[in-house]
């Protein structure tokens, strides 16, 4: 499986924009990019993917690279609630098969 | 709609011990998998069900782990004899269906603390 690098940790304030980035950069041209993200004591929950375009919904934007060797997750106005684990993911095989790293740990300062 | 449910939310066993966790996915979806997350990391695939079959096991200590999925609906995993290095969050989630991208829900796990 392809792999992803991401920061071990980032800080926000609250109602601010945050980026979290994340490298990818042997992706192959049929790899999903994947946001998952896990809140304190509970499962992951589905973020956002993509394949090249980038993408909005209402939890987030992803904006990937042209080369796609690497995205951005982009939390529009951060809360309280958006502090947690985000593992960015890379998923190309039929199975459907999620290899998560470690994620990075977002913090929100109020 | 209700979410993955999965039983216990907790449990505290000896070392050697058995023990058995319960995971009932959202109604309608075909495909299960378990996973284990040690603290600080990330989870880890242990295996993979489509309806009642096994679609990717490769990362299942089969020593001492075991998983069905009776009917293709609930399914249990075991682990017998536990080791410490066992202690660990036992997530279960389901998808819709395999090889196309279904968004993974995920359960709340359970926690297991080897002593």
């Amino acid at each position: 499986d392809a792999k992803t690098t991401q920061p071990n940790s980032m800080e926000s304030n609250e109602e601010e924009p945050v980026h979290l980035p994340c490298n990818h950069s042997t992706i192959s041209g049929t790899d999903y990019i994947h946001w998952y993200r896990q809140l304190p004591s509970q499962g992951p929950e589905y973020v956002i993917h993509g394949l090249t375009s980038n993408v909005n919904n209402r939890m987030a934007s992803l904006a990937i690279a042209e080369d796609r060797k690497s995205s951005t997750l982009i939390l529009h106005r951060a809360t309280l609630r958006d502090a947690a684990v985000y593992y960015c993911i890379l998923e190309g095989g039929a199975n459907s098969k999620l290899t998560f790293g470690k994620g990075i740990t977002l913090s929100v300062r109020p | 709609e209700a979410g993955v449910a999965q039983s216990p939310r907790y449990k505290i066993i000896e070392k050697r011990q058995s023990v058995a966790f319960w995971c009932n996915p959202i109604s309608g979806h075909a495909t299960l998998y378990w996973y284990q997350q040690i603290l600080g990391q990330g989870p880890k695939l242990l295996i993979q069900f489509q309806n009642n079959g096994v679609v990717d096991d490769s990362q299942l200590p089969k020593d001492r782990f075991s998983a069905e999925r009776l009917k293709g609906v609930d399914s249990t995993l075991k682990i017998q004899p536990a080791k410490l290095e066992d202690s660990a969050v036992y997530l279960c989630a389901s998808t819709k269906s395999w090889g196309s991208f279904n968004e993974q829900f995920f359960g709340p796990g359970t926690r297991l603390t080897v002593l």
